[in-house]
């Protein structure tokens, strides 16, 4: 099994690009998650889904689009990129809900510039 | 509100245990975790408590809850140069239609020889 996965592993953009982070299951996990990390701050929740067709806002969504059309997939759109959205990202799933373990991808390195 | 708070850095001698310290303010988590995350990978969940209980021993590592002081630690014992990461405390609490995990923003642990 793959578990969680992220592409692309770095991105650079220029401020108003748009790009999608992508992120990916093979554990038929019902529970999925978009995080940024950023130095002294922990891991914010950005968006959320607790199954296909569900999506719904986190701590920090502003910015941030996401759908869940099937369950493997959860990608993570920007709209019109900011320096303030440079930041590592991970995805995460779980079986059903986050109170279960919590499976990270290896993140997505994304400078805005 | 919610917030978890942790030490940023924590330095010891291999060989040595190695404690790290947690503290939560909802009252309501029903689990807490502790991930680590070793250098440009996800966190990977090390152990959990439920809310219900004080202790859990799991090989090297003992984690201790005070749920009156909201209070969380992390032992590991007997601490090898493997174990240099970032250790991140977690709490899940209800948001919204679900359960959300709460980071602290992760203890950088060293070993010295």
């Amino acid at each position: 099994n793959a578990g969680v996965t992220q592409t692309p592993k770095f991105q650079v953009l220029k401020t108003g690009q748009s790009m999608t982070l992508q992120c990916a299951q093979d554990m038929n996990h019902e529970y999925m998650s978009w995080y940024r990390q950023d130095p002294g701050m922990g891991l914010r929740l950005i968006h959320y889904s607790v199954g296909a067709g569900i999506t719904d806002q986190g701590e920090v969504p502003n910015g941030y689009n996401v759908s869940r059309s099937t369950t493997e997939d959860f990608p993570l759109r920007l709209l019109s990129a900011a320096p303030s959205q440079t930041s590592v990202y991970f995805c995460a799933s779980s079986r059903d809900s986050p109170n279960s373990p919590l499976h990270f991808g290896n993140g997505t390195r994304l400078t805005v510039t | 509100g919610e917030d978890v708070e942790q030490s940023l850095f924590l330095s010891v001698r291999e060989g040595d245990s190695s404690v790290i310290n947690c503290t939560y303010t909802d009252s309501s988590s029903t689990y807490l975790y502790w991930y680590k995350q070793e250098p440009g990978a996800g966190l990977q969940l090390l152990t959990y408590i439920f809310s219900n209980m004080d202790m859990k021993q799991d090989q090297r590592l003992t984690v201790l809850l005070n749920k009156k002081d909201k209070h969380l630690s992390l032992r590991i014992a007997d601490t090898q140069t493997g174990d240099s990461a970032i250790y991140f405390c977690a709490e899940s609490v209800r948001y919204s239609s679900a359960s959300k995990i709460i980071f602290g923003s992760g203890t950088r642990l060293s070993i010295r020889p």
